[in-house]
């Protein structure tokens, strides 16, 4: 079943308007990648978060890790066109050495 | 950043016939290669890991004799999707990790569209 959810599934933004999407486990994670897929392509690394309560930045990008080691949220501060795609989180378990990916984030930005 | 390659890109085959997907790591060696896949609009799907000179691990769902994986090397696997149907047709993606743990680093392939008539 399912490991890891994603919320939401659709966002659509004004260009400069902020996006955050949301990644829950039921279950503690190890530690946590983004990956970010353009239409038509394949997934391309973001970052990786492994301690409780970690943040990382990259330029507009915020990357959280729940201290619980059980969500994660990306937050986008003033979105732009370039920033159009489907944002996956993918998860994973102790003990298993491989990521369940979450049902992804589309992310629409209007000019 | 590391460079996986797949080919076919896309295929067209006949309902019945078997199609053979190959993921290559051009410059590394790949210890374990994933394969996920993909259907329209929907997530990544984990189908196996594969892990060089050992036999896949498949997950819960996923027929093994229906998708063989082969790891001859670090630097190649193979997926087969044997007597294709309507059904199988999806967008296949595989991944190679550089070491053994999921803090390692996965790096996608472009991925291959299967298209089963």
């Amino acid at each position: 079943g399912q490991q890891v959810m994603q919320i939401p599934q659709y966002q659509h933004v004004q260009e400069g308007e902020d996006f955050t999407t949301y990644c829950n486990s039921s279950t503690t994670l190890s530690n946590i990648q983004w990956y970010k897929q353009r239409p038509g392509g394949h997934p391309v690394f973001l970052i990786q978060l492994v301690k409780s309560g970690e943040v990382k930045k990259q330029k507009r990008l915020t990357f959280q890790f729940g201290e619980a080691k059980k969500n994660s949220s990306l937050h986008i501060t003033a979105t732009q066109t370039t920033d159009v795609g489907t944002y996956f989180c993918a998860g994973a378990l102790y003990n298993f050495n491989k990521f369940y990916f979450g049902s992804g984030t589309k992310l629409n930005v209007k000019p | 950043g590391a460079v996986v390659s797949q080919h076919p890109s896309w295929v067209i085959c006949k309902s019945g016939t078997s199609v053979k997907i190959e993921c290559r790591s051009l410059d590394f060696q790949a210890t374990t290669m994933f394969w996920y896949r993909q259907f329209p609009k929907q997530s990544l799907m984990l189908m196996a890991t594969s892990n060089e000179g050992s036999k896949a691990t498949y997950e819960q769902g996923v027929e093994k004799d229906k998708f063989l994986i082969n790891h001859a090397s670090l630097t190649l696997s193979t997926l087969t999707v044997t007597s294709a149907h309507p059904e199988d047709s999806s967008f296949y993606i595989c991944s190679a990790r550089v070491g053994p743990h999921a803090t390692n680093e996965q790096f996608f392939g472009p991925g291959t569209r299967l298209t089963v008539l």
